[in-house]
């Protein structure tokens, strides 16, 4: 069965610090993999998918079947950074997501 | 364009009673899905719609039905509500294998 974890409930960082979150999957087809994030109070919107290789807002993902992992990174953490990080999962037909349980990245000044 | 609406933002129930939480995108998505969110659990899949006309269930589907009678909408309806539904409803949209767009979500307490 498909499975996401991520295994950090919160984790607090300062300001300039590097940050990663951590993601790993359990899944038997070929995975595609999405971050998405929530701001305080708002909706989940995308932060970026392993497929497109890009880097938004200074994150970047690199998916490692070898591993099962699909990580988030930024060089240097900003206060603006803080929320709620979501690992997911497309799973099957009727572009399903299995979601991990979310990280609460806290970045202090 | 509006993207994904929901209504209501909040709702408060008692313990029996049902309701419908609408959700609607205006962007011709053929993909349209319920999540649940509960603090510790993630996003949880409740139902999902492939197409007008077809639905079918999710990870935690019990307790609620759905119906895509249009393209553009996809109420939830909790039949006779229960504590345990007390969570944050969000709806999200998408195109074949592309990013999902979510709605603001609906809040629900179930006293």
């Amino acid at each position: 069965a498909q499975r996401v974890t991520q295994p950090e409930k919160l984790l607090s960082v300062f300001k300039g610090a590097p940050v990663e979150l951590k993601c790993n999957y359990s899944y038997s087809g070929s995975p595609e993999l999405f971050w998405y994030v929530q701001y305080s109070r708002q909706r989940l919107q995308l932060l970026l998918r392993h497929i497109s290789r890009e880097s938004i807002k200074g994150f970047t993902a690199d998916l490692n079947k070898g591993e099962t992992s699909f990580h988030l990174k930024k060089p240097f953490a900003q206060e603006e950074d803080s929320a709620m990080y979501y690992c997911a999962l497309l799973t099957g037909g009727g572009n399903k997501l299995t979601f991990g349980t979310g990280t609460q990245l806290k970045v202090e000044l | 364009n509006a993207g994904v609406t929901q209504t209501p933002k909040f709702q408060v129930l008692k313990t029996g009673q049902s309701m419908t939480l609408q959700c609607a995108q205006d962007m011709n998505h053929e993909y349209m899905s319920w999540y649940r969110q509960d603090p510790g659990m993630g996003l949880r899949l409740i139902h999902y719609s492939v197409g007008a006309g077809i639905t079918d269930q999710g990870e935690v589907p019990n307790g609620y039905n759905v119906s895509r009678s249009t393209t553009e909408d996809f109420p939830l309806r909790l039949l006779s509500a229960a504590p345990s539904q007390t969570s944050v409803y969000f709806c999200a949209s998408s195109s074949a294998a592309e990013t999902q767009y979510f709605g603001p979500g609906t809040r629900l307490l179930v006293l």
